[in-house]
């Protein structure tokens, strides 16, 4: 079974510009939740999706939105990017996001803003 | 307050020696979720081992177990018999709300994680 694929790998962008990272969920997973890595704030929570709808959002301005895919892919949008938005973003899916489920994580889209 | 605290930045382990990551945790929720992961250079988030607060056995997988003690809200990740390839970042995580719908169970909060290092 393939894991969770994220795309791009790394990204360049500068200051103002929007970018579209992507990710592909492990087959049959519905839930895919985003989460932000800084070596300053740690690993925080972004949103999460389960067929098609958000279903919880973190503490992020609105230049960040996402949304998923009748297949269960997931995209996410930065708008009007900021320097402060240089980071690891990693994708994880899971059957159902509840309870006891373990989350299965992409390698991640390394985004620098310059 | 930190819902997750890690309080070791950075361990040294020789290599076959045992070794134990700390992990405390704040919650008022009495249905609860306890993850560990690592992080290796890659990137890619792995999985070790999962606590649930309702739980009557500390949880193993291999070499890895965890020692869940409730009343003093911790949980630290215990590696026996390590190997150079446990050298990455590990995070503690919780997830609350287990027992009911609602958007805050569908999140992991994570700590900040410790490093280890495996020497030779």
């Amino acid at each position: 079974k393939a894991g969770v694929t994220q795309t791009p790998r790394y990204l360049i962008k500068t200051r103002g510009q929007q970018v579209t990272l992507s990710c592909s969920p492990i087959s049959g997973h519905r839930s895919v939740s985003w989460y932000q890595q800084t070596p300053g704030q740690g690993l925080q929570f972004l949103f999460e999706y389960f067929s098609e709808t958000q279903r919880n959002k973190g503490n992020f301005p609105g230049r960040f939105s996402g949304r998923q895919f009748s297949n269960s892919r997931s995209e996410m949008n930065v708008s009007t990017l900021e320097l402060g938005d240089s980071a690891l973003y990693l994708c994880a899916s899971s059957s159902s996001g509840l309870s006891n489920e373990k989350l299965f994580f992409g390698s991640g889209t390394q985004l620098s803003v310059l | 307050a930190q819902k997750i605290t890690q309080t070791q930045p950075g361990m040294f382990v020789q290599e076959k020696e045992a070794v134990t990551l700390d992990c405390t945790y704040d919650t008022s929720d009495p249905s609860y979720g306890l993850f560990w992961y690592k992080q290796p250079s890659s990137g890619e988030m792995i999985f070790l081992i999962y606590q649930g607060s309702y739980d009557q056995q500390n949880a193993t997988e291999g070499r890895y177990s965890l020692n869940f003690q409730k009343a003093r809200k911790s949980a630290n990740l215990v590696i026996s018999a390590s190997q150079l390839g446990d050298s990455a970042m590990y995070f503690c995580a919780m997830r609350e709300g287990l027992r009911r719908s609602g958007a805050g169970s569908y999140q992991l909060t994570f700590g900040k994680g410790t490093k280890l290092s495996v020497i030779p």
